[in-house]
């Protein structure tokens, strides 16, 4: 089946520096990302849609200016987490929607932050 | 607004039968995706239904009722590695997903 890389998996850094989460698309071409952020024993939510080309559209409540959100190709999109604070620790999880009848959403591995 | 409901958590004995259900209130219908997630990883897919009825896979089937705006997962045959978050997600209008809040299972020995 499709696959979708996600990149660091993990990864921890100082409060007031920018992290950067790479998405990609392994086996099909992703017009659409979605970003999700999950807090510990909460559910996925959605932070924004990746547009291949475009602008990202961002959820109510979610910065556009923190989270910048570039997909500059039909295969990779990236979150960058800009000027991180502890609040911002969370797993983070990329999905594309593959084609088909189904149109799947495939997730990416997930990236945990830690902000120290 | 657009609303799903499923339970929080659900407690079943390995080897037993569990079915997690999973109601909707959505602006249009495009169809209902199961997911599995273990603590602490991505969501793996289950299954998705557009059609009313039981759609069986191995140890794991899916139901819906589009009049009743409901579905169900159930799983046989439990094994402790069925412990997980099983979300229910619906497609509405838009084509975008509405997520549950997922189910917690436990399974015990």
């Amino acid at each position: 089946g499709a696959v979708v890389s996600q990149h660091p998996s993990w990864v921890i850094c100082k409060s007031g520096t920018s992290v950067k989460i790479e998405c990609r698309s392994l086996d099909f071409q992703a017009t659409t990302m979605f970003w999700y952020r999950q807090f510990p024993k909460q559910s996925l939510m959605l932070m924004a849609t990746s547009n291949e080309g475009s602008k990202a559209t961002y959820e109510q409540g979610v910065e556009k200016d923190k989270f910048l959100i570039n997909h500059a190709s039909l295969t990779l999109s990236t979150l960058t987490v800009t000027s991180a604070h502890p609040e911002d620790s969370s797993f983070y999880i990329c999905s594309a929607r593959g084609g088909g009848d189904t149109g799947e959403l495939f997730f990416g591995e997930g990236s945990r932050l830690t902000v120290l | 607004g657009q609303n799903i409901d499923q339970p929080t958590e659900m407690t079943a004995t390995e080897g037993a039968i569990v079915q997690i259900n999973c109601t909707y209130q959505t602006s249009g219908f495009n169809g209902l995706f199961w997911y599995q997630q273990h603590a602490g990883e991505a969501p793996t897919f289950l299954s998705y239904n557009v059609l009313d009825g039981l759609e069986e896979k191995g140890r794991f089937s899916s139901f819906l009722s589009r009049s009743k705006g409901y579905s169900y997962l159930l799983l046989k045959e439990l094994q402790m590695k069925d412990s997980a978050s099983y979300l229910c997600a619906v497609v509405d209008s838009n084509y975008q997903l509405i997520w549950g809040a997922g189910t917690k299972l436990i399974i015990k020995p």
